[in-house]
């Protein structure tokens, strides 16, 4: 499975783009990668998945290079309330199962 | 409303005596699975089931059970095995088609002393 490193934390101020990197260098041709975020006592929310280039929702953008080695998830004019753990994971089905690792993920505070 | 529900929010044992968390979804999801998080940690998968009457371990299986007799329920048994139950613990499912969307519920806090 492939292995996943982030920032622990991260800070930003109310109106910024805050983009969030992840590196997943041994990630295997079939893998896709997935993003969550998680406040606290609840469970994890997915945002967005993508397996290349750049995938685009109404609350995030997804980033990812040529080599798949890394990806960055994009905030567009972060609030307080985007406070919360941002997870990267790394995946891809096999024999039916799916069976994703979870980080430690990124614990992003935002500031008025 | 579609969705995973777990009960209890929060629960409190004594130690050595096993207890049943409970999974619930009306998602018609295939897959089904348990994760237990820590304070300040990710979350490390417990077991999965990808179908009805089948389940497999997951990273940290020691000290549980479960079961998956119905599509829509997956229940969780902390046995008196478990050196360490206290802890966060979050189900979650996902359609098993081309979707890596996991559909998380609310979680239950494990309290045992």
């Amino acid at each position: 499975l492939a292995k996943t490193t982030q920032p622990i934390s991260m800070d930003s101020y109310e109106g910024q783009e805050v983009n969030i990197t992840c590196s997943h260098n041994n990630i295997a041709t079939n893998d896709y990668i997935t993003w969550y975020q998680q406040f606290p006592s609840q469970g994890p929310r997915f945002i967005i998945q993508g397996y290349k280039t750049k995938v685009k929702n109404e609350v995030a953008s997804l980033f990812i290079p040529a080599d798949r080695k890394s990806s960055t998830l994009s905030l567009p004019r972060v609030s307080l309330s985007d406070t919360a753990v941002y997870y990267c994971l790394v995946g891809r089905q096999a024999g039916g199962s799916y069976i994703p690792t979870f980080g430690r993920g990124t614990s992003l505070i935002v500031h008025p | 409303d579609g969705g995973i529900t777990q009960s209890p929010k929060y629960l409190f044992r004594k130690e050595g005596q096993n207890v049943t968390l409970s999974c619930e979804q009306n998602l018609n999801h295939d897959a089904m699975y348990w994760y237990r998080q820590d304070p300040g940690q990710g979350l490390r998968l417990i077991y999965y089931s990808q179908i009805v009457n089948d389940f497999q371990k997951g990273d940290i299986a020691e000290g549980y059970s479960v079961s998956r007799e119905k599509k829509e329920s997956f229940p969780l048994t902390v046995t008196s095995a478990q050196k360490n139950p206290t802890a966060f613990y979050l189900c979650a499912s996902r359609t098993g088609a081309a979707s890596y969307e996991q559909y998380f519920g609310p979680g239950t806090r494990l309290t045992v002393t």
